[in-house]
């Protein structure tokens, strides 16, 4: 099972910052398989990135994500009001289960 | 449009069973696979099962393994996943979600979920 360790776990900025949230494997993983979501309080998630840097459909492009084998990162170039809130990462691989790191929560600072 | 509509929740005593439906529309159903995730109040997500597009494969979390079942009518574009012996540590919000792959094997690359569910509370309580 693969193990995701987000952090920070919770990141105080403020509008027209730039967030770097992080998201550790517990082994090396194939960027095909890691995705991250952002949930707003009583909501569904909502894909962001998937295969590690490839923006869902409709996601501003102040939104991306890098990283490879151990180590990724969910860049927000530029907040926005509406950005704060819950993410997770997510590896989905070539087996089960599928694992979700603890999540960070963007606050305003 | 896509859309993912949850039903069969509620309060539920331990060891009762429920039956947890997701009506699903604006796509080829049958061609992805579906999996069901839950969130138990103030805590994280946590996957529970995975089923092809087909549904001749199934999947389950070690921590539900043998009291969930999952299935689904594509006949219907109904998934449904089936709860017995609930549990207190069982209350949570549960989503239904979409793989973004249409293939109809669950494992691979970019399966990620493309569209969730509004999500349909199950309390277990005495």
């Amino acid at each position: 099972e693969v193990v995701l360790t987000q952090s920070p776990g919770t990141l105080p900025l403020s509008p027209g910052e730039r967030a770097t949230l992080s998201c550790r494997a517990s082994q090396s993983v194939s960027s095909t398989y890691l995705a991250w979501y952002q949930q707003k309080p009583g909501q569904a998630p909502r894909l962001l990135i998937y295969g590690a840097s490839n923006r869902a459909t409709g996601i501003p492009d102040r939104f991306s994500g890098s990283g490879s084998g151990t180590d990724f990162t969910l860049t927000i170039s530029r907040l926005e009001p509406e950005d704060f809130a819950l993410y997770y990462c997510q590896h989905y691989g070539s087996s089960p289960p599928i694992t979700f790191g603890q999540g960070t929560r963007l606050e305003i600072k | 449009e896509v859309q993912l509509l949850e039903s069969g929740g509620g309060l539920v005593q331990p060891g009762g069973f429920l039956r947890l439906s997701c009506a699903a529309s604006g796509f080829t159903f049958s061609n992805h696979a579906m999996s069901w995730v839950r969130q138990a109040p103030g805590k994280g997500l946590e996957w529970v099962s995975a089923i092809s597009g087909s549904g001749g494969s199934t999947y389950y979390a070690d921590s539900v393994r043998g009291r969930f079942t999952i299935s689904r009518d594509n006949s219907k574009n109904t998934l449904y996943l089936e709860i017995n012996s609930l549990r207190a540590e069982d209350t949570a919000v549960y989503y239904c979600a979409k793989s973004l792959s249409s293939h109809d094997y669950v494992w691979g690359s970019y399966r990620s979920f493309d569209y969730w569910g509004q999500g349909t509370l199950v309390t277990v309580s005495s």
